[in-house]
Parts: structure tokens; sequence; C-alpha cells
């Protein structure tokens, strides 16, 4: 089993949507939890960043974790075309001493 | 806001021949990655390094080598380039060692291997 799993879609959505995208995991020491952005042919972007089970809301983006369940999400409200990206889970923590464990990330497409 | 700069978007190169990738991060960060990413295995981890002179082998380090002589660069070479290191390379860099601070990534470098 893969260490990190997350959908590769592609997924499509109309523009104003909500939007959730998801990685389960399979190490439970894991304790701090990212979502990067990465546009086409560019470099991934911090997006989100939490640490260890709950909620974090940053404008239209809310991140959560469920460690009882290692499965954590990324939700997007109202969701617009400039959303249109890959979206990268990425964790850390238990030893893996500075490397970040990523998902193969989420292509979203929002229409117009 | 931290930088992290790659020395070519685009790079076109033939088989056999060395190839060398720079990153600079202007932030004084101890650690730095070179990772590549293909569609659909993700990120990997080729090399990675903790400080000036050290390295550490990632995941997939064969066919590559790293240099790091100055805290701020990280190079990532190519000894003798092939067809299936055609790929996006994407160089990161976090403040210290064991940091669970986030990475900050360059913008990439697409090598395309003929």
């Amino acid at each position: 089993q893969k260490e990190v799993e997350q959908d590769p879609g592609p997924l499509s959505v109309p523009e104003g949507a909500i939007v959730s995208l998801n990685c389960t995991y399979s190490n439970s020491a894991f304790q701090y939890f990212m979502w990067y952005r990465q546009y086409s042919r560019k470099g991934p972007e911090l997006l989100m960043y939490t640490y260890s089970s709950g909620n974090k809301e940053d404008g239209r983006f809310t991140a959560q974790v469920d460690k009882s369940s290692k499965y954590i999400s990324l939700f997007i409200r109202d969701s617009q075309p400039s959303d249109s990206a890959t979206y990268l889970c990425a964790m850390i923590g238990g030893g893996s001493q500075g490397n970040l464990i990523f998902g193969k990330g989420t292509k979203l497409s929002v229409k117009p | 806001d931290v930088k992290v700069t790659q020395s070519s978007r685009y790079l076109v190169k033939r088989t056999g021949e060395k190839v060398f990738l720079e990153c600079v991060q202007d932030m004084d960060h101890e650690n730095m990655f070179w990772y590549r990413q293909d569609p659909g295995l993700g990120l990997r981890l080729i090399y990675f390094s903790y400080d000036v002179k050290m390295k550490e082998k990632g995941d997939i380090p064969e066919g590559y080598s790293v240099s790091r002589e100055k805290k701020e660069r990280f190079s990532l070479i190519l000894e003798s380039a092939s067809t299936n290191q055609t790929s996006m390379y994407l160089c990161a860099s976090t403040p210290h060692w064991g940091s669970t601070d986030t990475q900050y990534f360059g913008p990439g470098t697409r090598l395309t291997v003929l």
C-alpha cells in the first residue's frame, strides 16, 4: 500500500460549485498536512497547512484532517475558473526527517 | 518572500550529454531537495541536502548526482542523459533539518532528452 493515495481525477465542475479533494494515508505518525496548488507548467505553491486533526479555513478554502480515519480533505467554495489546477496533498512526521510525502495530485477544471 | 529559482525553464538535450540543473534559494535555508514529476507518478524525491557538501539519496537517485558547494545553491547533474530522464524537475527548500516547515518550490525545469 502506498503511503499516500490521491485520486488523480480529472475532476470537472461548473463555476460556483463546491469542490472536495481528498487524500488517504497509511502512516499514523504523520502529523502535518499540506495542500499545494500547481498550475500548468509551474512549480507547486503552498495553499493550506494544518497540524493534527481539525479544520482550518482560509477564504474560500477549508482543510480538514481526520487522523482517526487517516483522511484529509480540501474544500473549495464558490469555485472559480482560476482554481483550475492540480492539487497535491503532502504530509510529514514520524521520522520522515523533513521529507514531505506527496500524493500524486488531482487535476481540477472549473468551467465558466 | 522566499524565492527559489531554477536556471532554466525548458531544456532540450541529447542522449549521453551531461546535464546540469541549477537551483538557488535566497532565504538561507539549510535543506534543499530535487524532485522529478511525471504524469501518473507524482513527485518523486531524487536527492536532498541538509547542509553544504552534505547529500542524501532520495527514492530514485540512479542516474543522478548532486552538488552543494554553497548553502544557497543545489545542483542536479545527469552524468549521461537518457530518454527516460525526460521529465519536469523541481527544486525545493526548507529552513531546517527535521523542520516541519513547508517546502518552497522553484518554477521547475522541463527537460527533454532526445
